[in-house]
């Protein structure tokens, strides 16, 4: 079974400083995808970024960058000069590499930017 | 843009109620995920549907089924409500393959009295 776990029930940052969110992950299964969404206040889900297990180099996405440490199970997300916007709850998923894979999710981390 | 659309965004009902919540994509996507999100548990699996007629059960399926007729649809019935059904439902699909994204629409806030 997979299992993901977030372990910042909420983090404050500075506004224009950067921010790391913790997830780490686990499974057996050596094909997977992890993600990270954003849920603002507003409630819809934002894909923000993603990383393959097979993949050499960490993805980055604008201001955002995912850590890819496979040997320790880790995708923490760095968020780099955030903004004032970047308040939200931020959840990490993982995903094996069957056709029909569920997703699973953190609990999520809320994020408070302070100006 | 890829669309999801849930059929309303605040529910209110009774207790014992047979609830329906429908979910339409506009991508022509294989895949589609339902979902509930309580403070504190993080998005929890309901049911997913991988084809027109195909249905599996998530991680929680219990209280809960689903139909897909359609590949655009997919919806999410409650048989008979009860307030530990109380939660924000979100609707997601996308296509197969490990890469893709969840598309998510904008969510529905379910209050069973």
């Amino acid at each position: 079974a997979q299992k993901i776990t977030q372990t910042q029930p909420g983090m404050f940052v500075q506004e224009k400083e950067a921010v790391t969110l913790d997830c780490t992950y686990d499974t057996s299964d050596p094909s997977y995808g992890l993600f990270w969404y954003k849920q603002p206040s507003s409630g819809e889900m934002i894909f923000l970024i993603y990383q393959g297990s097979y993949d050499q180099q960490n993805a980055t996405e604008g201001r955002y960058s995912l850590n890819f440490q496979k040997a320790r199970k880790s995708a923490n997300l760095v968020i780099s000069a955030s903004q004032l916007g970047d308040s939200a709850m931020y959840f990490c998923a993982m995903r094996i590499n069957t056709n029909a894979g569920k997703s699973t999710f953190g609990d999520g981390t809320t994020l408070t930017v302070k100006p | 843009d890829v669309k999801v659309t849930q059929s309303s965004r605040y529910l209110v009902k009774r207790t014992g109620e047979k609830v329906f919540l429908e979910c339409v994509q506009d991508m022509d996507h294989e895949n589609m995920f339902w979902y509930r999100q309580d403070p504190g548990l993080g998005l929890r699996l309901i049911y997913f549907s991988y084809d027109v007629k195909m249905k599996e059960k998530g991680d929680i399926p219990e209280g809960y089924s689903v139909s897909r007729e359609k590949k655009e649809r997919f919806s999410l019935i409650l048989e008979s409500a009860s307030t530990n059904q109380t939660s924000m439902y979100l609707c997601a699909s996308r296509p197969p393959g490990l890469a893709y994204e969840q598309y998510f629409g904008p969510g529905t806030r379910l209050t069973v009295t």
